[in-house]
């Protein structure tokens, strides 16, 4: 895998139900892992950066999962609410000659929540 | 201020004009990007500075784009001759350096249309 990608490009989901989505990237020359909310009219706004094979981050009711080895992370929304209506996006860090090299991001996926 | 600003909010267009973008990132962030957002595209990166030196302008899809950024603070993004497949919403991140993980925060963006 050359670029993010991620998985499905849009969702509609009931409230009150559970969801997750996957995000793509190279494993090799991993680094980072970064999960972004992008609501309508709003800022990209960090949710979480993982960089261990097996990471789990947890905020509320939003967790995600990372496996370094095959290149992929799974977002997971548990009881949807409205408030998370958004663009999720992911993105991937690479090392790069003694650091990190900056973000190549997916093209997100975009989860409605229907009361 | 507290956050990464961008100006104008929105930006209508006729084919042809050149129009000028704003960006004012976090005070004492040293990297800053511009990336831009085409519809049902993911988030595509132009341009990164560090200070006031652009070392990857690998991004910048045509010569009719430019970037510059002064005092390692304020930046603005040029749009010349523009057309319309430039219309997309134009975002700016900032973060304290570019070689490491750090999270990059983004302005509201702004929504270039071109008619």
């Amino acid at each position: 895998i050359l670029n993010v990608e991620q998985s499905p490009q849009s969702l509609h989901v009931q409230e009150g139900d559970s969801t997750n989505f996957t995000c793509s990237f190279p494993s090799s020359n991993f680094y980072a892992l970064h999960w972004y909310r992008w609501e309508t009219a709003k800022s990209p706004e960090a949710l979480f950066v993982m960089t261990l094979n097996g990471d789990e981050k947890k905020k509320g009711r939003i967790s995600a999962t990372l496996n370094t080895k095959e290149g992929y992370s799974y977002l997971y929304i548990k009881g949807s609410q409205p408030e998370d209506s958004a663009t999720y996006l992911c993105a991937s860090t690479m090392y790069s000659g003694g650091g990190a090299d900056g973000l190549t991001f997916g093209k997100g996926t975009h989860l409605i929540i229907q009361p | 201020g507290a956050g990464v600003s961008q100006s104008p909010s929105n930006k209508v267009t006729e084919k042809g004009k050149d129009v000028e973008l704003r960006c004012d990132p976090i005070s004492g962030h040293t990297a800053l990007y511009w990336y831009r957002q085409s519809l049902g595209q993911g988030l595509e990166f132009l341009i990164y500075f560090q200070g006031n030196s652009a070392p990857d302008k690998s991004g910048l899809p045509s010569d009719r784009f430019s970037a510059e950024r002064t005092g390692g603070s304020v930046s603005t993004l040029t749009i010349q001759r523009t057309q319309q497949e430039d219309s997309a919403v134009y975002l700016c991140a900032s973060s304290f350096t570019r070689r490491d993980w750090n999270e990059q925060f983004f302005g509201p963006g702004t929504r270039l249309t071109v008619l």
